[in-house]
């Protein structure tokens, strides 16, 4: 079963708006990372925020994580057309024999 | 370029088949994993192989199997092949991998045809 929900669905916006995209998990983690997939092609890491860590920025990317309600954000401000992508979000749940799981992913759609 | 290659890149094959997924992963990485995405159950977990040992299992058939060689690289065996098996098949590698899971990097995944 998906351990991370993505919120919403699917998102389109107009280049130079930011995006706004959630994810929620249902047990403890030791961290929660977000990935990017263009069409057919692999995923590529984006950021990785430790269950200790409330808030994280790469570049125009900005990442929370809220543990007490199990849910993180994933924020990229002035979009691009070259944002147009599947966004994924993945949870590295405590425990021994840890593994990465995804939730179904997001399709960001920028126009341009 | 993640540094982690997988072979073939496409394959169509037959109900009932047996083939041979291939995955490189990037130099030092000691840890490899396998997932399959399709569009109706998204990117599942198959199994995680740490330096030639399985380390966690997911939701991986039966018919399908894995290892993990002395050199690292890694193959994913599929087995009586299915209509349902079409799917494009990740490896990804990573350093961690023993007991929590850092960043992993992605091969560019081989799509599967069963028909």
């Amino acid at each position: 079963s998906q351990q991370g929900e993505e919120d919403p669905q699917a998102l389109s916006i107009q280049e130079g708006e930011n995006a706004t995209m959630n994810c929620s998990y249902k047990t403890s983690i030791n961290n929660l990372q977000w990935y990017r997939q263009n069409s057919g092609r692999g995923l590529v890491h984006l950021i990785l925020i430790r269950s200790n860590e409330r808030e994280k920025h790469s570049g125009r990317l900005r990442v929370t994580l809220d543990t007490s309600k199990k849910s993180s954000s994933l924020l990229i401000t002035a979009s691009r057309a070259a944002d147009t992508a599947s966004y994924f979000c993945a949870t590295d749940a405590s425990g021994a024999n840890s593994k990465l799981t995804f939730g179904k992913g997001i399709t960001l759609s920028v126009r341009p | 370029d993640s540094g982690v290659t997988q072979t073939p890149k496409h394959l169509i094959t037959a109900t009932g088949q047996r083939v041979t997924l291939r995955c490189s992963p990037r130099s030092g990485d000691l840890s490899v994993y396998w997932y399959q995405q399709s569009l109706d159950q998204g990117l599942q977990f198959l199994i995680q192989y740490y330096n030639g040992e399985e380390r966690a299992k997911g939701n991986i058939l039966e018919r399908f199997s894995a290892q993990q060689f002395p050199d690292l690289h890694s193959e994913l065996n599929l087995s009586s092949l299915e209509l349902g098996d079409s799917a494009l098949y990740f490896c990804a590698s990573s350093v961690q991998g023993a007991f929590n899971t850092g960043e992993l990097f992605f091969g560019e995944g081989s799509r599967l045809t069963v028909l």
